[in-house]
């Protein structure tokens, strides 16, 4: 079955910088790579996705790389906020809602 | 996006007693539902794939007589959780895929909490 590892497990940074944070796979059949924040208590929400096909997406100060040959993918939020503190989650699958999270990462955007 | 609403929010079950936890689709047609387990700054554990009109396929480790799954029609999917125990306390979560190539949508959640 798929495995999906996730790093770093925490991250702080200083509002203004970027924060990246980076996922492996290891089944090659995966073809659907979203990306989850989730606040404390609440529902993840869908913050971006990138499907096999494509090797990047950008949707404002977020974007999504993703390398196939490596099984890696990375999340990638510029020009933190305060209000972007919160746990992410990557998480790989099949484009019918099947997925394997990652452990996730929780990140701290100090003002 | 698509709505997919999980009822309770939150409950609080006896040890021994059974638990029922809803998923609805609301407004489109879910074939497939997916529930998932989170405990306490942990990630979401997916538990086991509901498909509707035919039996769940459980993710190894996972019960099926303990956690039962009912997906009676498009747009409900049903989790009872037997003879709960504290260990089974955590965080239930619905997900729903409308269609091919289109994203899974969450429901809000379900704190259990055996006591």
């Amino acid at each position: 079955g798929e495995n999906v590892e996730q790093h770093p497990s925490t991250l702080s940074v200083q509002e203004g910088d970027s924060a990246v944070i980076k996922c492996t796979y290891s089944d090659s059949a995966s073809n659907y790579f979203p990306w989850y924040k989730q606040e404390l208590g609440k529902r993840p929400q869908l913050i971006i996705d990138i499907r096999s096909n494509v090797g990047e997406k950008k949707d404002q100060r977020i974007a999504v790389t993703l390398n196939k040959t490596a099984k890696h993918f990375s999340l990638h939020i510029t020009e933190t906020q305060p209000e972007d503190s919160a746990v992410y989650f990557c998480a790989a699958g099949d484009s019918w809602g099947k997925f394997q999270f990652g452990a996730g990462t929780q990140v701290v955007v100090t003002p | 996006g698509a709505v997919v609403s999980q009822h309770p929010s939150w409950v609080i079950c006896k040890s021994g007693t059974s638990v029922k936890i809803e998923c609805r689709s609301l407004d489109f047609q879910a074939t497939t539902m997916f529930w998932y387990r989170q405990f306490p700054k942990q990630s979401l554990m997916l538990m086991a794939t509901s498909n509707e009109g035919s039996k769940a396929t459980y993710e190894q480790g996972v019960e099926k007589d303990k956690f039962l799954i009912n997906h009676a029609s498009l747009t409900l999917s049903t989790l009872t959780v037997t003879s709960a125990h504290p260990e089974d306390s955590s965080f239930y979560i619905c997900s729903a895929a409308g269609q091919l190539n289109t994203e899974a949508f969450f429901g809000q959640g379900t704190r259990l909490t055996v006591v």
